[in-house]
């Protein structure tokens, strides 16, 4: 079965300094990766998605996300962030079936 | 583009009532929408994919009669929670996806806050 691993359930980063959210993966083929964020009491938002080619992925917001086969690895990462970037960060793996499941979460507070 | 509409953002209940909650895709028509139920500070559970024209694929553990899913056409999906609980209280949030390839991310809903009193 496919799945993701968010090992931080909070990271914290002063406003301007770089930010990273970790996720691993196990998964059995091909991943196929996203990120999505959460703002209280709403959906979810899709920031960016892995499915083949460049390691190094580009989405919304100015996040991007760095696959790395050898590490299992889909962590999030900004090299500036903004207080308004607090929020809650889900990594989802999407089966063959079309299911997602998703990690457990990591909440990002972002201090002025 | 690909906006997933779902009402209502909040409900309160009392106990032994039911309650549905739609999802609507407003441009785009989804043959599978998937139905997830978040607990507070925890992750999204998949509860079951609602099929157009057939019947809803549950979860383990997800109790079909509890939790009716009815997906009437290509841009609806609702979840009725039948015979709510206090325990039932949770947020609700639905999602679907424009094409079924696996390049295509999930759109959710904003989600429904349900609380049984």
């Amino acid at each position: 079965a496919q799945s993701v691993a968010q090992p931080e359930d909070q990271v914290n980063v002063a406003e301007g300094n770089p930010l990273t959210v970790k996720c691993t993966y196990s998964v059995s083929g091909n991943p196929y990766l996203f990120w999505y964020v959460q703002y209280p009491n709403r959906g979810l938002q899709f920031l960016l998605k892995y499915i083949t080619g460049d390691n190094l992925v580009k989405g919304s917001y100015g996040f991007e996300a760095e696959f790395n086969k050898s590490q299992t690895s889909f962590h999030l990462k900004k090299p500036s962030a903004l207080v308004s970037d607090s929020a809650l960060y889900f990594c989802a793996v999407r089966e063959s079936s079309n299911k997602f499941y998703f990690g457990s979460g990591t909440k990002l507070n972002v201090k002025p | 583009g690909a906006v997933v509409s779902q009402h209502p953002s909040r409900v309160i209940c009392k106990s032994g009532t039911s309650v549905k909650i739609e999802c609507r895709s407003l441009d785009f028509q989804a043959t599978t929408m998937f139905w997830y139920r978040q607990f507070p500070k925890q992750s999204l559970m998949l509860m079951a994919t609602s099929n157009e024209g057939s019947k809803a694929t549950y979860e383990q553990g997800v109790e079909k009669d509890k939790f009716l899913i009815n997906h009437a056409s290509l841009t609806l999906s609702t979840l009725t929670v039948t015979s709510a609980h206090p325990e039932d209280s949770s947020f609700y949030i639905c999602s679907a996806t424009p094409g079924l390839m696996t390049n295509s991310p999930l759109h959710f809903g904003n989600g429904t806050r349900l609380t049984v009193t």
